[in-house]
Parts: C-alpha cells; structure tokens; sequence
C-alpha cells in the first residue's frame, strides 16, 4: 500500500510559522475525516498532535493545528519552538479491502 | 495509561517470534489496538490492528498470512504472532492505542526490536 506523500524537510526561524502538507486520494485522506498527525523525536515513540483532522488531544499546545482541503491535509505549526524540531507523520485511514491505515513519508522540521 | 512491548530479538529468516504488549492505566476492553513498526532509519508503517472485543482484525498486505494479531482482555494484553520473519521485517515494533476508534493512536509503548538476520 503506497504512502501519503508529504515534503522531506520543512525549516522556520523560531517564532514563525510553518504548515506541513500531507497528499493522498479520495479513499483515504479526502474521503474521511480520519487523518492524525504524529511528532517523533530521535529515539523516541511518536506522540499524537491531531487527530480526526483538526482535534487536537489534551496537553498538546495551541499552537499545533490541523486542516484540510480536497486531498491534503495540513498541520500547522505556529510560533515556533527549538523544541518543535522533530520528524512529523500524517496517517490517515484508507478505504480499501479490507479497510487501512497509511502513514506519510515524514517531514523532518528543523528550527533556524 | 502504560503500555509496554517484549518479546523482540534476533531471529533467522523463516524464524517466528511473539510479541507482547502489557497495558495498564485504562480499560483496555474498550479500545481497539494497532501495532506499528518503523525500520532503522525508515518511517511509521501501520501493521495490524483488532477491535476491542476481538471481532475484527485488519492487515497492512506486506504481513497478511504471516502475522496474527490477538488480545487477551482478561490479561489486558495485546499479542503480535510473526511467522515466516524476513529480513525486510527488520523493525522497532510499537504497539498503540487508538483512543477515538478512527486512528488516532494516543499512547504509544517504548518499542521493541525485532532483527531478521542469519
């Protein structure tokens, strides 16, 4: 099962803002609103940042945010931190047969 | 909430291998449960997941026929059974628990190796 298509690397000076694009098709990403976004430091498990698009789960700051439009889904990363330097994931589920979830490529982001 | 995987090693091609997930802090009888796994180097891949009352289980192709996944609700644990282990099986394996049923994987364990090598 192929990918979700998202850019390698992603890069802001600490303040700015920056939004991580996620590209799949009407199966998965633009026919649900099924789609969750995952930050990964090196060596670590992934944490969840959104989910179901734009919800974004207790404890995770404000200035993470989800969107999305036709076929891509975005996370937006507002104000950035050196701590927001990580490797980022979308996931979305995947109406197929049988039924599945698919990850993106992964966007590291690297604060200036 | 803790979830926490063993069982990985080293194993030769053809070989099999049991992986487990203890979970505790929550009521696992009510979320469906994923495992993912990530290679060296490489990103998340989404392998397997089962409903909470164990009625249904879904595959990522790559691993359909050779691993079966399972869940103890008693034991308030997740199994992931490899059979047929090849070398492209080679990953950190992360059980998951997905808190709004749609993906959303909320807690994650520490991951446990799994190397697929003669």
């Amino acid at each position: 099962q192929s990918a979700l298509t998202q850019p390698a690397s992603v890069s802001g000076s600490p303040g700015q803002s920056i939004t991580i694009s996620c590209t799949g098709t009407s199966s998965d990403v633009g026919g649900y609103n099924y789609v969750s976004w995952y930050q990964q430091h090196p060596g670590k498990a992934p944490k969840l940042m959104i989910y179901d698009v734009t919800n974004r789960p207790s404890g995770v700051s404000n200035r993470f945010s989800g969107s999305k439009s036709g076929n891509t889904a975005s996370l937006t990363i507002s104000g950035l931190q050196a701590e927001d330097e990580a490797e980022y994931y979308c996931n979305s589920y995947r109406d197929s047969s049988p039924p599945l979830y698919v990850f993106g490529t992964g966007t590291k982001v690297t604060v200036l | 909430v803790q979830l926490v995987e063993s069982g990985g090693g080293l194993v030769q091609p053809g070989g099999s291998l049991r992986l487990s997930c203890a979970a505790s802090g929550f009521t696992f009888s009510n979320f469906w449960m994923n495992w993912v796994r990530q290679a060296p180097g490489q990103g998340l891949e989404w392998v397997a997941n089962i409903k909470y009352d164990e009625s249904a289980t879904y595959y990522v192709d790559s691993v359909k026929g050779r691993f079966t996944i399972s869940r103890d609700n008693a034991k308030n644990s997740l199994y992931l059974q490899m059979d047929s282990l090849r070398a492209e099986d080679t990953a950190v394996y992360y059980c998951a628990r997905d808190s709004s049923s749609t993906g959303g994987l909320d807690s994650w364990g520490q991951g446990t190796l799994v190397t697929v090598s003669s």
